[in-house]
């Protein structure tokens, strides 16, 4: 069964305190990998597609990386308004189409 | 639109009544998605169209949800005799391509009490 785990449940930082969030994938075939920020109130903002082992993408503080059975979100030097929910999820070949499975998410709080 | 439109924001209904969710996807996405988030959970997922067709409708919990996409565009999902445990933040998203991700509008939270 495709599954996607991610830790930890919930992260507080310090501003400026670097750090990663985990996102460990167990699925039949994997078509792609993505990130998204959600914001209380709103839904899911799309952040990045990964697509095979070994890729890597940034935007602004983020950056983010594949293997063949993870991902990590890296934040560096976070801001209070990066304070977000962090969603994973996977797109599996045994889909067929575009159904995508998500993790439960991270939730980051950055204070002052 | 420019953004993935969801009415009502807000549902709040009592236990065995029928209700309405709509999704208003971004102009030419022919993909659409309904999901469910509960409190603390993961997005479920309940269905997925292509055009006016459903050919996964696997997520949805039981023969009380149904979905239809007319014109390939607008959604509505109807839940019948709602039950408690059908409280939850009800989204929609749109995609034009698969590896795009998708567009998700900001949801329809719903109550039943």
């Amino acid at each position: 069964e495709d599954q996607v785990t991610q830790s930890p449940e919930a992260l507080r930082l310090q501003e400026g305190e670097s750090s990663s969030l985990n996102c460990s994938y167990t699925v039949s075939g994997l078509r792609g990998l993505f990130w998204y920020r959600q914001d209380p109130g709103k839904g899911p903002e799309f952040l990045f597609t990964l697509y095979s082992a070994g890729e890597e993408k940034e935007k602004e503080r983020l950056k983010a990386t594949l293997t063949k059975k993870e991902s990590f979100l890296h934040i560096t030097a976070p801001k209070p308004e990066d304070s977000a929910t962090y969603l994973c999820a996977v797109q599996a070949r045994s889909g067929g189409y575009n159904k995508l499975i998500f993790g439960a998410g991270t939730r980051l709080a950055v204070h002052p | 639109g420019a953004g993935v439109s969801q009415s009502p924001s807000n549902k709040v209904t009592e236990k065995g009544k029928d209700v309405e969710l709509r999704c208003d996807p971004i102009s030419g996405h022919t993909a659409l998605y309904w999901y469910r988030q509960s409190l603390g959970q993961g997005l479920e997922f309940l269905i997925y169209f292509q055009g006016n067709s459903a050919p996964d409708k696997s997520g949805l919990p039981s023969d009380r949800f149904s979905a239809e996409r007319t014109g390939g565009s607008v959604s509505t999902l109807t839940i019948q005799r709602t039950q408690q445990e059908d409280s939850a933040v009800y989204l929609c998203a749109s995609s034009l391509n698969w590896d795009n991700g998708y567009t998700f509008g900001s949801g329809t939270r719903l109550t039943v009490v």
